[in-house]
């Protein structure tokens, strides 16, 4: 059974970089993982996605492994206006979407 | 994003009643999506849709049901509410010519069943 495994809630301070592992059992071998943030009363917003290694973008880093059990979405140098929920997202060899429970985190000043 | 709105925002109804929740976009895109969200459990798929004439179960479909009406609209339908589906329902869609993980939602429904 697929499925995505990621941390209830972390916390970190401004101008910090933030790593935020999910780890996948069982998701297509041939498929991309996907991240997205959510902010409160709106609807989750893409982020950053990639099949293997390190992608890059204009907000954050997203670093998979060779065997791609795990994912990891690194937000370089955060400020306050990233505290959301982050969720990760794979699919099962039938290309049933696996959604993370959602990251909770929250940026200190 | 504005280019997949959702009708209404927010709805208040008693148990029993048959509601609609509608989706629409702009993006023209042939993948559309109902998700339930619930505090602590994440994103759960109820209907999806690949185009006008298809329409596929997903992790939570019953009680509930969907119309795909066209590419623009896909509308989700609780048959007889109950307390329990008291929820944010949110609607996506994705472009078959990228990866299907990539989804635009819409700005999602609150729905409160008395």
């Amino acid at each position: 059974l697929a499925k995505t495994t990621q941390p209830i809630s972390m916390d970190s301070y401004e101008g910090q970089e933030v790593n935020i592992t999910c780890s996948h059992n069982n998701i297509a071998t041939n498929d991309y993982i996907t991240w997205y943030q959510q902010f409160p009363s709106q609807g989750p917003r893409f982020i950053i996605q990639g099949y293997k290694t390190k992608v890059t973008n204009e907000v954050a880093s997203l670093f998979i492994p060779a065997d791609r059990k795990s994912s990891t979405l690194s937000l370089p140098r955060v400020s306050l206006s990233d505290t959301a929920v982050y969720y990760c997202l794979g699919s099962d060899s039938n290309y049933q979407l696996i959604w993370g429970a959602g990251t909770k985190l929250i940026i200190k000043p | 994003d504005a280019d997949v709105t959702q009708t209404p925002r927010n709805r208040i109804t008693k148990t029993g009643k048959r509601i609609m929740l509608e989706c629409s976009q702009t993006k023209g895109h042939d993948r559309m999506y109902w998700y339930r969200q619930d505090p602590g459990l994440g994103l759960r798929l109820i209907y999806y849709s690949f185009d006008v004439k298809d329409i596929n179960k997903g992790e939570i479909s019953d009680g509930y049901s969907v119309s795909r009406q066209a590419q623009a609209k896909f509308s989700l339908s609780l048959e007889s509410a109950i307390p329990n589906q008291t929820a944010l329902y949110f609607c996506a869609t994705s472009d078959p010519q990228g990866s299907y993980n990539e989804q635009f939602f819409g700005p999602g429904t609150r729905l409160t069943v008395l």
